[in-house]
């Protein structure tokens, strides 16, 4: 069974301070896994996902095998970044499994 | 980018009537589409996977006589939540991908049943 565990429920940082939104995972094979956001009002997107291993908005994610987590960091986050962040994992059949999500929210 | 439209964006129906919710990828084929349930600020519950051409997958505990879901083109699922109840009052959500690709979500439909 794949299950994905986002261990806060809300993340509330001033802006300039360092992000880290925790996403550990569960699955026997290799994963394919992603983190989406969703602003106010606007629908779910895909923000990146670990075969990228891309910079997006500032922020980066890196698989950690042996810790089976794929953290989310952003080195100063921005209070344009305050949003639900939902971890994702597909395994070999592509079926999805979604974190329960990490309301992100950055002061002023 | 590919985008994903879902018709209505939101409904009221009395209940025991049933309704349709329509899911279209409208610039890729979408050789998957799934189907979700969220619950005010909780996260995506996966109801069903649906491949174009054959039967939907339906996720544990997902009545697929209630959600039937179908899934003619490679580009069009409908979601019809037969005999509606108070309780099937929720945000439904698709989301479309190709093989082995990222998903394009819509922007949700919400249901209220009185």
């Amino acid at each position: 069974a794949q299950r994905v565990t986002q261990p806060e429920k809300l993340l509330s940082v001033f802006k300039g301070a360092p992000v880290e939104l925790k996403c550990n995972y569960s699955y026997s094979g290799s994963p394919e896994l992603f983190w989406y956001v969703q602003y106010s009002r606007q629908r779910l997107q895909l923000l990146l996902r670990h075969i990228s291993r891309e910079s997006i908005k500032g922020f980066t994610a890196d698989l950690n095998k042996g810790e089976t987590s794929f953290h989310l960091k952003k080195p100063f986050a921005q209070e344009e970044d305050s949003a639900m962040y939902y971890c994702a994992l597909q395994g070999g059949s592509y079926i999805p499994t979604f974190g329960r999500g990490t309301s992100l929210i950055v002061h002023p | 980018g590919a985008v994903v439209s879902q018709h209505p964006s939101w409904v009221i129906c009395k209940s025991g009537t049933s309704v349709k919710i329509e899911c279209r990828s409208l610039d890729f084929q979408a050789t998957t589409m799934f189907w979700y349930r969220q619950f005010p600020k909780q996260s995506l519950m996966l109801m069903a996977t649906s491949n174009e051409g054959s039967k939907a997958t339906y996720e544990q505990g997902v009545e697929k006589d209630k959600f039937l879901i179908n899934h003619a083109s490679l580009t069009l699922s409908t979601l019809t939540v037969t005999s509606a109840h108070p309780e099937d009052s929720s945000f439904y959500i698709c989301s479309a991908s190709g093989v082995g690709e990222t998903q394009y979500f819509g922007p949700g439909t919400r249901l209220l049943v009185l």
